[in-house]
């Protein structure tokens, strides 16, 4: 296993539109997170998943955010009518525990036209 | 709430020299503490981590910090830089009960021949 996955790594997409990311983790790792990063800007939480189950989500998802990990395995995060204001990275990170180090995906970056 | 500040947006360095970035924390918790480096159009990579233990922590690439429990600080350290350590830093924090990491605006480090 080389690593955190995500798919694709670009993504540009008209206002309105719906998109879909995909995160493959580290296959022994039970937690995955989701973060946005905008430009000059710091990582923000966005969710949390262990195994299967979301046990924490960021006042900034809002309900066009939904992010799922059905099996316990890989993840998606779905953008519904997307906006401008939606353009950003989009990574997302492993880990094997608490308190352990999480390693994070090259990222997807969105741009909204 | 928590929240990690890194005073410095950049920090321009002849290579060579040595550098220090700057991260204090604010938790009423115990606290874990990390440093990530992202390179353009990439994903965050850590270079190091304090969970407990011995205050100096080594890291990857020459990298060292301190964490410094009555200052809340954890600064980053290198006593001779590369023009490859350009790149973007950034401090993040994880504590009391959460799983979320909170992250730094970050700092720019410019490393000039």
């Amino acid at each position: 296993d080389t690593g955190v996955s995500q798919d694709p790594r670009h993504k540009i997409t008209k206002r309105g539109q719906n998109v879909t990311f995909r995160c493959d983790p580290i296959s022994e790792h039970n937690r995955l997170y989701w973060y946005r990063q905008t430009l000059g800007q710091g990582p923000e939480f966005l969710t949390y998943f262990q195994n299967e189950a979301q046990l924490e989500k960021s006042r900034l998802l809002s309900d066009r955010f939904s992010a799922e990990r059905p099996k316990g395995s890989f993840s998606t995060l779905e953008i519904q009518r997307t906006e401008q204001g939606d353009s950003a990275m989009y990574l997302c990170a492993s880990s094997p525990g608490q308190g352990r180090g999480y390693t994070f995906g090259s990222g997807t970056r969105l741009t909204v036209v | 709430a928590q929240s990690v500040t890194q005073l410095d947006s950049q920090v321009p360095v002849f290579e060579e020299a040595p550098v220090e970035l700057r991260c204090n924390y604010s938790s009423s918790v115990s606290v874990y503490l990390f440093w990530y480096v992202q390179y353009p159009n990439q994903g965050l990579q850590l270079l190091l981590k304090y969970l407990s233990g011995s205050t100096l922590v080594k890291g990857i690439n020459g990298f060292e910090a301190e964490f410094n429990k009555s200052q809340t600080s954890f600064h980053l350290r290198k006593p001779s830089v590369h023009i490859s350590d350009t790149a973007e830093y950034f401090c993040a924090a994880r504590g009391g009960a959460t799983n979320k990491l909170i992250f730094g605006t970050g700092t720019l480090l410019a490393v000039q021949p």
